[in-house]
């Protein structure tokens, strides 16, 4: 089956520790987004790709970072610059259309 | 900029009772207009979508009409059902090249037996 994998589902780590979070899609898709979820509010848009080997900000990038080497995977590196690294992180995709997939989310907790 | 607005929650309904989340945005150019849903713990899936207006998406009983004039686009159904308890989020596409989603805040909706 086509998809998005995320993983871990949970991940736990120390202040001023980096954590890189997987992302890895199975659709082909040219298009891969990186948001950040907090209770009560909806999703913001960290960064996003649109080629291999490219990505933008978006409006929250401030202590993440990106890489895309390979069409398939876009994982995000939340750094120790992060000030609220605490939330449930969602990846997505699109084939240049109109329909984000998303995955299934990473909740980062951060003591 | 481009921005997406909710009705607060949380919506508390009896099973069969009718269901509308109202959903208004604010954009240049013609966005797309998408309803998501999220059940607890897990990501999000397209419930919907209209991509221009008077355009009505429709799934699973949910439906929503593209109003431009209103800049509206109000999630319904007509009888609501337990399994249907979730976050529902009404997005917009920027309508540029990258396909970026603008969300609204979410909608908790409560279905009680």
């Amino acid at each position: 089956d086509g998809g998005i994998t995320q993983s871990p589902k949970y991940l736990f780590r120390k202040e001023g520790q980096n954590v890189t979070l997987s992302c890895e899609q199975n659709l082909n898709h040219d298009a891969m987004y990186w948001y950040r979820q907090d209770p009560g509010q909806g999703l913001r848009l960290i960064y996003y790709s649109q080629i291999v080997n490219d990505f933008q900000k978006g409006d929250i990038a401030e202590g993440y970072s990106v890489s895309r080497e390979k069409k398939e995977s876009f994982p995000l590196t939340v750094t120790s610059a992060q000030k609220n690294p605490t939330a449930f992180y969602l990846c997505a995709s699109t084939d240049r259309g109109y329909e984000q997939y998303f995955g299934p989310g990473t909740r980062l907790t951060v003591t | 900029g481009d921005s997406v607005t909710q009705m607060e929650g949380p919506v508390t309904l009896s099973e069969e009772a009718f269901l509308t989340i109202n959903c208004t945005y604010t954009a240049t150019g013609y966005p797309s207009l998408f309803w998501y849903v999220q059940y607890p713990g897990e990501g999000l899936q397209l419930l919907l979508k209209a991509t221009k207006a008077d355009d009505k998406g429709s799934n699973k009983g949910f439906e929503a009409t593209y109003r431009k004039e209103t800049t509206s686009f109000h999630l319904e159904k007509g009888s609501v059902q337990v399994s249907d308890s979730a976050v529902y989020f009404c997005a917009l596409t920027t309508g540029d090249s990258s396909y970026k989603l603008i969300f609204g805040s979410g909608t908790r909706l409560l279905v009680r037996p």
